[in-house]
């Protein structure tokens, strides 16, 4: 079974500063999907970023990079320039293909704070 | 546009009610997702249908019932609840390929108290 671990349940960081949050990951299948969501306290999901198993380079969108380790099953996000609005839940998660659909296994999630 | 709408935002029921979430996409996906998300925690998923059909029923008790009338439109009908049932409901929404960038879009969600 896919499983999802991170590992900080919460991290408080100044802004501006660059921050790191860890995501490791478990599953036999050679083909896969990594995703990080950002989760405000409004409660609505936000995808921010996405990376495959075969993909060559790590993936980054605007401040988002994605620091992936294929051989240690990790798939860390980074954001740069943290901002005051960054302050949120995030969860990485792993796709599950079923039957054209896909299930998203979730990690237990880090709360981020950013202080000005 | 990734847009998923969900109505209403906020939902008060007794355990005796019935009602009903909804959820709405117009970006073409053709597969539309329920989760359940208890505080402090990760979503859940519930179900799962895949070009209107039901593909994956997470053994969600039977006081929730979805319906996908059309392949915009997602309904999780809600009956004889529990205060245990007081959670944040997600819907979502992919284009149903289920490999690739093939990313689930959510909504804003609604608060359900069950009292």
């Amino acid at each position: 079974a896919q499983k999802i671990t991170q590992t900080q349940p919460g991290m408080f960081v100044q802004e501006k500063e660059a921050v790191t949050l860890d995501c490791t990951y478990d599953t036999s299948d050679p083909s896969y999907g990594l995703f990080w969501y950002k989760q405000p306290s409004s409660g609505e999901m936000i995808f921010l970023i996405y990376q495959g198993s075969y993909d060559q380079q790590n993936a980054t969108e605007g401040r988002y990079s994605l620091n992936f380790q294929k051989a240690r099953k990790s798939a860390n996000l980074v954001i740069s320039a943290s901002q005051l609005g960054d302050s949120a839940m995030y969860f990485c998660a792993m796709r599950e293909s079923l039957q054209g659909a896909q299930k998203l296994v979730f990690g237990q999630g880090t709360r981020l704070t950013i202080n000005p | 546009d990734t847009e998923v709408t969900q109505t209403p935002k906020h939902l008060v029921m007794g355990m005796t009610n019935k009602k009903s979430l909804k959820c709405e996409q117009h970006m073409g996906h053709r597969a539309m997702y329920w989760y359940k998300q208890k505080a402090k925690k990760p979503p859940e998923l519930m179900f799962v249908y895949s070009y209107e059909k039901l593909s994956i029923n997470e053994s969600v008790p039977s006081r929730f019932s979805p319906e996908c009338p059309n392949s915009s439109l997602l309904n999780l009908h809600l009956h004889a609840l529990q205060p245990e049932d007081s959670a944040l409901y997600l819907c979502a929404s992919s284009q149903a390929r289920g490999f690739g960038t093939d990313t689930q879009y959510f909504g804003p969600g609604t608060r359900l108290t069950v009292l």
